[in-house]
């Protein structure tokens, strides 16, 4: 069955420290997603990405986060200056249609730990 | 501000009886339910949706019932195996937009 892949599956950073997140969408898949859950807490989205530009994002997606799909297979979540509120799963996801009809497909998820 | 809320942390059932998952939600612009499953250390997984023009979908074991008056979704799992055990999301969408909102989760063990 296919599957999202997403490296590294744990990061350790110093705050401050630019990180990059990378995923590995289902290859026929239209649309990308990160999500992330700090903690004991809810998942919660951060971005959606369609046809080379972010369609609809959240007030957590500031401007010390960006994504790009850098060539026709990864999608990456860059975080420019960590801190330690970032530390966090993060869960990238793709659907074919964009609502999501038929579930979205989600990655195993990068541990992101900010120290 | 809890759009989506799964009230019960935690649920123990016995391996063949039903399991029952409730959800709330407050905001009337979702339209469209879906109920993840997620083990740990792996990302949700899709187990069964609904449009908020249905009351009933139904796949296999999993069957999602909606309330749109109540504002209110349950999961029934029948019957339930140890292999469900797990933590399952209630999350919604209105219509238009890409975002998935969360519950916060309820814990399922089936005890063998």
């Amino acid at each position: 069955e296919p599957e999202v892949t997403q490296t590294p599956s744990h990061q350790v950073t110093q705050m401050g420290q630019e990180v990059i997140l990378r995923c590995v969408p289902i290859s026929n898949h239209l649309y990308f997603y990160w999500y992330r859950q700090i903690l004991g807490q809810k998942v919660e989205f951060l971005v959606s990405f369609y046809n080379n530009e972010i369609s609809e994002k959240s007030e957590i997606f500031d401007d010390q986060f960006s994504v790009e799909r850098p060539d026709g297979s990864n999608f990456t979540l860059k975080i420019r200056s960590t801190k330690l509120e970032d530390s966090a799963m993060y869960f990238c996801a793709s659907t074919y249609a964009g609502q999501g009809t038929y579930g979205y497909t989600f990655g195993s998820g990068t541990r992101l730990t900010v120290v | 501000d809890q759009q989506v809320k799964q009230n019960s942390p935690s649920l123990s059932v016995q391996e063949g009886r039903i399991s029952i998952l409730n959800c709330d939600y407050t905001n009337s612009m979702f339209d469209y339910f879906l109920w993840y499953k997620k083990y740990p250390a792996e990302g949700p997984t899709f187990l069964i949706s609904i449009s908020s023009i249905k009351d009933k979908n139904e796949d296999g074991r999993f069957t999602v019932f909606l309330n749109k008056s109540a504002k209110h979704l349950s999961l029934h799992i029948v019957p339930s195996q140890p292999g469900d055990s797990a933590v399952y999301f209630c999350a919604a969408m209105g219509a238009g937009s890409y975002q998935l909102t969360f519950g916060k989760g309820t814990k399922l063990s089936v005890i063998p």
